[in-house]
């Protein structure tokens, strides 16, 4: 069965950095590309970043460029969010996804991690 | 950027109603459309990919279709399961983007 699960959440103040981790089973992971989207507390959701499943190509919302990284270790199954110089407006529910190749749809989540930025 | 559209916001339904859900792109994206459903406190789920293909798993009771700029979500009779939030996306030129979200009330 094809599982995420992601780790790394938790409360930052504004400016500071935290970095999200995301460990994949059940599937070729260097296959596929991933994903981060977030969820603002009672909003809609928002796609935030993804990587190719070799790593070698990221794209970002233009809310993130400059400040969030993504990256991936296939040799570990996990996919990475390194988030720098955080803002109130940052603070959500972080899931990671899996998208199909088919469709660019995203075929499976994570259960998401919190990311609260508050003094 | 193309922005995506969703009506109504909010939905009161009866379980057994037949349910439709609008998504309108503000360009043409031929098919590539996607639907989710999200519980309180889950993740979203894939429901429907390219406009109207039925991911593996989800109940036949669901349907989407539509091409270019308009778009529907169809709940063929809905149960009380089906109470949710639900959300139509969009893929173009490495950018996703989801519409504002339709919930599904009990009425």
């Amino acid at each position: 069965e094809m599982h995420l699960l992601e780790s790394g959440g938790g409360l930052v103040q504004p400016g500071g950095s935290l970095g999200l981790s995301c460990a994949a089973s059940g599937f070729t992971f260097s296959s596929f590309a991933m994903s981060w989207v977030r969820q603002a507390p009672g909003k809609g959701l928002e796609w935030v970043s993804t990587i190719s499943g070799s790593g070698g190509n990221t794209y970002s919302a233009d809310s993130v460029k400059g400040r969030f990284a993504i990256s991936r270790d296939n040799s570990k199954n996990t996919l990475y969010l390194q988030m720098n110089s955080l803002r109130a407006e940052d603070t959500a529910v972080y899931y990671c996804a899996k998208e199909d190749d088919q469709s660019d749809a995203f075929d499976i989540w994570g259960q998401g991690t919190m990311v609260t930025v508050s003094s | 950027d193309i922005q995506m559209t969703q009506s109504p916001s909010t939905l009161s339904a009866s379980v057994g109603n037949r349910v439709t859900i609008t998504c309108r792109a503000s360009q043409s994206i031929s098919n590539w459309l996607a639907w989710y459903q999200q519980k309180p406190g889950k993740a979203p789920k894939l429901l429907i990919y390219k406009a109207s293909s039925l991911e593996s798993g989800v109940p036949s009771r669901f349907s989407g279709s539509g091409s270019g700029t308009e778009f529907t979500l169809t709940i063929s009779s809905l149960q009380p399961d089906d109470f949710a939030t639900y959300y139509c996306q969009h893929y173009n030129s490495y950018s996703w983007t989801f519409g504002q979200g339709t919930k599904v009330e009990i009425k």
